[in-house]
C-alpha cells in the first residue's frame, strides 16, 4: 500500500476512444503529479499540480488532458491517442511541489491499439 | 539545468554478492539526491535521499549512498545482495529551490542465484 492509488491498472483502447485514468492520494499531500514511462526512455514528468492549480505543463500533447478537482485526485483524460502513447503512466504525490520526496503510484500500463 | 548519468544500464551480480549502482549528475545549483526502486509491475518507492548533512546515507532493504561533491556522484551500494533486489533503479535530482526532480534512465539489477 504505498497510499497512491491508480486506477484501472491496465486499459487497452483504440485510437478513436475516449478514457481516463485516475489517481487518489491518500497521504494529506498537496502537490500531484504524472510521469510517462516508456520502455528505453527516462521518466517523463507530463504534469505538476499544487494546491489543484497546475504549476507544470512539460508541452505535452492536447490529447492528455490533466484535471484535479481537489487536492487528493487527480485524472489525466485520454482521446484520440496514437500507439506510440502506450506507456505506463504513473501517478505520484508530494507535501507541497518543492517537497523532497516524490510518493508514487503502482502505475496504470495503457496500451493504444 | 540539471542531468544525471546512470552509468550502467543493466548490473548482473550473484545472490550474496556486492554491488554497486553507479550515479552521476550535473547540476549549477545545490541539489537533493534520491535514489529510487521499481519491482516489476509497480510503482516507484524511495529507497534513500541525502538533503545535507552526513555523506553517506543509509536506507531500506540494506543499501546505502555515499554523496560525493567534487566527483557530482552518488553511488548506490548493497554489501550482500538477494534474488529480491532484481528491480530497476532510478537515480534522481532535485534543486532545493524548484520543485522538479530530473531522473535517470534507470539501471537493472539482476540478481542471479
Amino acid at each position: 500500500e504505498t497510499g497512491v492509488t491508480q486506477t484501472p491498472r491496465h486499459l487497452v483502447m483504440g485510437m478513436t476512444n475516449k478514457k481516463s485514468l485516475k489517481c487518489e492520494q491518500h497521504l494529506g499531500h498537496n502537490a500531484m503529479y504524472w510521469y510517462k514511462q516508456s520502455a528505453k526512455k527516462p521518466l517523463e514528468l507530463m504534469f505538476v499540480y499544487n494546491f489543484k492549480e497546475q504549476t507544470e505543463n512539460n508541452s505535452v500533447p492536447s490529447r492528455f488532458s490533466p484535471e484535479c478537482p481537489n487536492s487528493s485526485h487527480l485524472f489525466l483524460h485520454l482521446h484520440t491517442l496514437q500507439p506510440e502513447d502506450s506507456a505506463l503512466y504513473l501517478c505520484a504525490s508530494s507535501q507541497g511541489w518543492t517537497e523532497n520526496t516524490i510518493y508514487f503510484g503502482e502505475g496504470s500500463w495503457l496500451t493504444v491499439v | 539545468a540539471q542531468s544525471v548519468t546512470q552509468l550502467d544500464s543493466q548490473v548482473p551480480v550473484f545472490e550474496e554478492a556486492p554491488v554497486e549502482l553507479r550515479c552521476n549528475y550535473s547540476s549549477s545549483v545545490s541539489v537533493y539526491l534520491f535514489w529510487y526502486v521499481q519491482y516489476p509491475n509497480q510503482g516507484l518507492q524511495l529507497l534513500l535521499k541525502y538533503l545535507s548533512g552526513s555523506t553517506l546515507v543509509k536506507g531500506i532493504n540494506g543499501f546505502e549512498a555515499e554523496f560525493n561533491k567534487s566527483q557530482t556522484s552518488f553511488h548506490l551500494r548493497k554489501p550482500s545482495v538477494h534474488i529480491s533486489d532484481t528491480a530497476e533503479y532510478f537515480c534522481a535530482v532535485k534543486d532545493t529551490n524548484a520543485g522538479k526532480s530530473t531522473f535517470g534512465d534507470g539501471t537493472t539489477l539482476t540478481v542471479k542465484p
